[in-house]
């Protein structure tokens, strides 16, 4: 499975708009792209999945550029409730169970 | 319907003893996966059961650690005389049997070993 980077922390305010990158350069033509968010001392919680260009519900939307290389979570204006670490995962179809997750991204949303 | 069920929470065990975490996955849920996440890092994957089958166990450590998810009741990872290494945060997920489908995970258990 493509291995995914991106950033340690990022740092907002609340109600602005929080657009999180994922690198994943190896991702293979049968690979989905997932983002969870995890609170503290709680398990990982499913916000979105695409497969390419743009795909958004209730909570985000993401964005996949064609060559699908990167992915882009986008977290329209924040609250502090949105402080969480947010991890982008590369999953196969045929073992979407086994997900790779990283080190994810810490995003502090300020008053 | 309730959520992915993990119990205990917290689970304190002294070098050498054994630990046994539970896991009852969400109502018509029939895949179950366990995940272990060391403070500060990200999770990383055990095993995958389904009921009364193992279907991988690739992430499993060698020794002491085992699965299982019978026919009845919840599924259990034990950990046989545990060491200070295995201190960590065990998660448990569930799926529907289809195909790339959504994993819920439950709250976790937090093992510490003294």
């Amino acid at each position: 499975l493509a291995k995914t980077t991106q950033p340690i922390s990022m740092d907002s305010y609340e109600g602005q708009e929080v657009n999180i990158t994922c690198s994943h350069n190896n991702i293979a033509t049968n690979d989905y792209i997932t983002w969870y968010q995890q609170f503290p001392s709680q398990g990982p919680r499913f916000i979105i999945q695409g497969y390419k260009t743009k795909v958004t519900n209730e909570v985000a939307s993401l964005f996949i550029p064609a060559d699908r290389k990167s992915s882009t979570l986008s977290l329209p204006r924040v609250s502090l409730s949105d402080t969480a670490v947010y991890y982008c995962l590369v999953s196969r179809e045929d073992s979407s169970y086994k997900l790779i997750f990283g080190s994810g991204t810490r995003l502090l949303v300020r008053p | 319907n309730a959520g992915v069920m993990q119990n205990p929470r917290h689970l304190v065990r002294r070098r050498g003893q054994e630990a046994r975490l539970r896991c009852s996955p969400m109502k018509g849920h029939s895949h179950v996966y366990w995940y272990r996440q060391l403070p500060e890092e990200g999770l990383k994957f055990m095993v995958y059961l389904q009921k009364e089958n193992i279907i991988d166990e690739s992430g499993m450590p060698k020794e002491r650690f085992s699965a299982e998810f019978p026919k009845e009741g919840p599924s259990i990872l034990r950990i046989q005389q545990v060491v200070r290494g295995d201190s960590a945060a065990y998660f448990c997920a569930s799926s529907p049997p289809t195909g790339n489908a959504e994993a819920f995970f439950g709250q976790g258990t937090r093992l510490t070993v003294v």
